[in-house]
This record gives C-alpha cells, sequence and structure tokens, in this order.
C-alpha cells in the first residue's frame, strides 16, 4: 500500500537552531513529493517540492528539503528556527502513476519552537 | 490574487441529514480536489474534478459526490450524515489534474463540519 510516515508526532526546536522534520514514504515508482504548513484553524500552505533533478529543494520562508531515493525519504530543513515557525507540518507524496492526481499524506508533526 | 476560498467556514448538522460545501479555485486553475482532514490526522482524497469530470475518486462511500461547474468552482455533497463526517473538508486547486502535472495544489482555508 502506498503511504507516507512522519514518525515524529512532535518536534521541539530552541530558536536559532537548525530544525528537521523527517519524513518517509513507500509509493512505488518515482514520486512527486511536497511538503505543507498547516496553522491553527487554517488550510495547508504549500511550502516547496520535488519534482526531478537536484536532490536538494528550497521552498518559502527559508525552508528546504532533502530527497533520498535510497531510502525513500524527503526530510524538511531549516538552519534556523524562528518562533513563527511553530506550526504542524505535512508531507505529501504524489505517485505518477495513480489515479487523478491525489495527495497522499503523512499524518503531521506539531513543530514548536521556543524563543 | 484571490486564493481559493471555501464556504460555508463552519456548520453544523444532525445526523441523517445533507450537506453542500462550496468550493471556488484561484483564477485560472481547472483542477479541484476534495480532502477530509480529521482531527489529529493528515488530509485524506476523496475527489479531483477537471474541467468537469471526476478525475480521481478516494475510499469514500457513495454517500459523498461532488460536482464541478463551467466556471470550475464545485460542491461537495454528503447525504446520510453520521457522527463520523465530522472534520475538516479542504478543497484544494491547481493549474491541471494530471498524474504527469508539476504543479502544486493551493489549499483553502476549510469548511468545519460537525454533525451532533
Amino acid at each position: 500500500a502506498q503511504s507516507v510516515a512522519q514518525p515524529e508526532d512532535q518536534v521541539n526546536v530552541a530558536e536559532g537552531n537548525p530544525l528537521t522534520v523527517k519524513c518517509t514514504y513507500s509509493v512505488s515508482g518515482n514520486p512527486y513529493l511536497f511538503w505543507y504548513v498547516q496553522y491553527p484553524n487554517r488550510g495547508l500552505q504549500f511550502l516547496l517540492k520535488y519534482i526531478t533533478g537536484d536532490n536538494l529543494v528550497k521552498g518559502s520562508y527559508g525552508f528546504e528539503a532533502e530527497f533520498n531515493k535510497s531510502q525513500t525519504s524527503f526530510h524538511l530543513k531549516k538552519p534556523s528556527a524562528l518562533v513563527s515557525d511553530s506550526a504542524l507540518y505535512f508531507c505529501a507524496v504524489r505517485p505518477i502513476y495513480n489515479q487523478g492526481g491525489k495527495l497522499i499524506f503523512g499524518q503531521g508533526t506539531e513543530l514548536s519552537v521556543k524563543p | 490574487d484571490a486564493g481559493v476560498t471555501q464556504s460555508p467556514t463552519h456548520l453544523i448538522k444532525t445526523r441523517g441529514q445533507q450537506v453542500t460545501l462550496r468550493c471556488s479555485p484561484i483564477s485560472g486553475h481547472k483542477s479541484v480536489s476534495w480532502y477530509q482532514q480529521v482531527l489529529g490526522q493528515g488530509p485524506q482524497f476523496i475527489f479531483q474534478y477537471y474541467e468537469k469530470e471526476e478525475r480521481g475518486r478516494g475510499n469514500f462511500p457513495d454517500r459523498f459526490s461532488a460536482r464541478q461547474f463551467p466556471n470550475y468552482s464545485s460542491e461537495l455533497n454528503v447525504n446520510a450524515l453520521l457522527l463520523g463526517d465530522s472534520a475538516l473538508y479542504l478543497c484544494a486547486s491547481s493549474k491541471d489534474r494530471g498524474p504527469q502535472s508539476l504543479y502544486e495544489q493551493y489549499f483553502g482555508p476549510g469548511t468545519r463540519l460537525t454533525v451532533t
């Protein structure tokens, strides 16, 4: 079965420190990969995507993500965390050969950045 | 530019009732997808529509239906509501629909449905 795993329900980081939010996937073929962020009582906001090419992709608000095909991972990173980065983060994959371009989401990781 | 809009923001319904949720995509986007997000979980795919035709369906019962209009807006209908249908319903739009699409989906703020 196709799935996305975010092994950490919560990640706690001090402001100014680097952060990593982990994501692994189990999908046949070479999927497209995405990260979204959700603030309380809001919809999902697109951060970045990996389609092909360089394994390190850069996105909005200083976030980046590293694609590792051998480990089937797509971890989200930021060199220096801000308190305002505190939110719920979702990794999603879109299998290339699937119906209608649907996204398969992980269960989410709550990021808490303390001053 | 306006983002994806959804209405209503909140809705309270009784078991057995029917509900209609509405979505307007970003201007120029022809694809609309619907997702259900239960508290504490990631969104689950319900439907995708492109050019008024259903292009994908998730593992949801036939009580769930949707349609897309000529202006690319969309409605999600849920009949015979169950308590388990309580969730945040998210609409997303993108420029196109295919599996090979390079385009990301942009999400609206969602409709919070509570079934009592």
